[in-house]
């Protein structure tokens, strides 16, 4: 039973490129989060999805920054033109319904992105 | 506008001790109050829950105060053990509001052998 799956682990990008960060939740999971998290920071919510829809993107930097989950495949965060300060650790989690009483956020490993 | 806080960066406890870390939110709407611990390079792992309507919520070493008139609760581990040391968050949603957690900024936890 694999958990939040994110990859790369790592990805290193020059300015101006664009970084694509994939996750697949856990199995019977609908519901996918992204998170940023900056060094000696906590976690800063960014962008909910369900399949084939954004339901919350208020979070979201205005520019570059854009998410999906497509109704196949992974979630996919794009940042395209990417700047030193995107280098942050990304953090996808899934849920089986909406967190409220009883549905729990389990986290992947996370994309440690670094821009040079 | 930090909504949650965790005043403490750091903890210091003796193996076989009690570790209380603590949390403070500012937003009355949140209902719903989770724990994660996050080992360096790794995500952050759920540990614990409560919900708004109960005050007290234990499983194993850990135990989970909520304060609701003091927008306050707490982490308890006891006994605390050397693989205890990570870094805590805390986190809160409304859950009306939207499905994100609003996270602290972590408490890093060590326990000393």
């Amino acid at each position: 039973n694999a958990g939040v799956m994110q990859n790369p682990r790592h990805l290193v990008r020059r300015r101006g490129q664009e970084a694509r960060l994939r996750c697949s939740p856990m199995k019977g999971h609908s519901h996918v989060y992204w998170y940023r998290q900056l060094p000696e920071e906590g976690l800063k919510f960014m962008v909910y999805l369900q399949k084939e829809n954004i339901i919350d993107e208020s979070g979201m930097p205005k520019e570059r920054f854009s998410a999906e989950f497509p109704k196949e495949g992974p979630s996919i965060l794009r940042i395209q033109q990417v700047v030193r300060g995107d280098s942050a650790a990304y953090f996808c989690a899934s849920s089986r319904d909406r967190v409220g009483a009883k549905n729990i956020q389990y986290f992947g490993a996370g994309t440690r992105l670094s821009v040079l | 506008d930090q909504q949650v806080k965790q005043n403490s960066p750091s903890l210091s406890v003796q193996e076989g001790r009690i570790s209380i870390l603590n949390c403070d939110y500012t937003n009355s709407m949140f209902d719903y109050f989770l724990w994660y611990k996050k080992y360096p390079a790794e995500g952050p792992t759920f540990l614990i829950s409560i919900s708004s309507i109960k005050d007290k919520n234990e499983d194993g070493r850990f135990t989970v105060f909520l304060n609701k008139s003091a927008k306050h609760l707490s982490l308890h581990i006891v006994p605390s053990q050397p693989g205890d040391s990570a870094v805590y968050f805390c986190a809160a949603s409304a859950g009306n509001a939207g499905n994100m957690l609003t996270f602290g900024g972590g408490t890093r936890l060590m326990v000393k052998p």
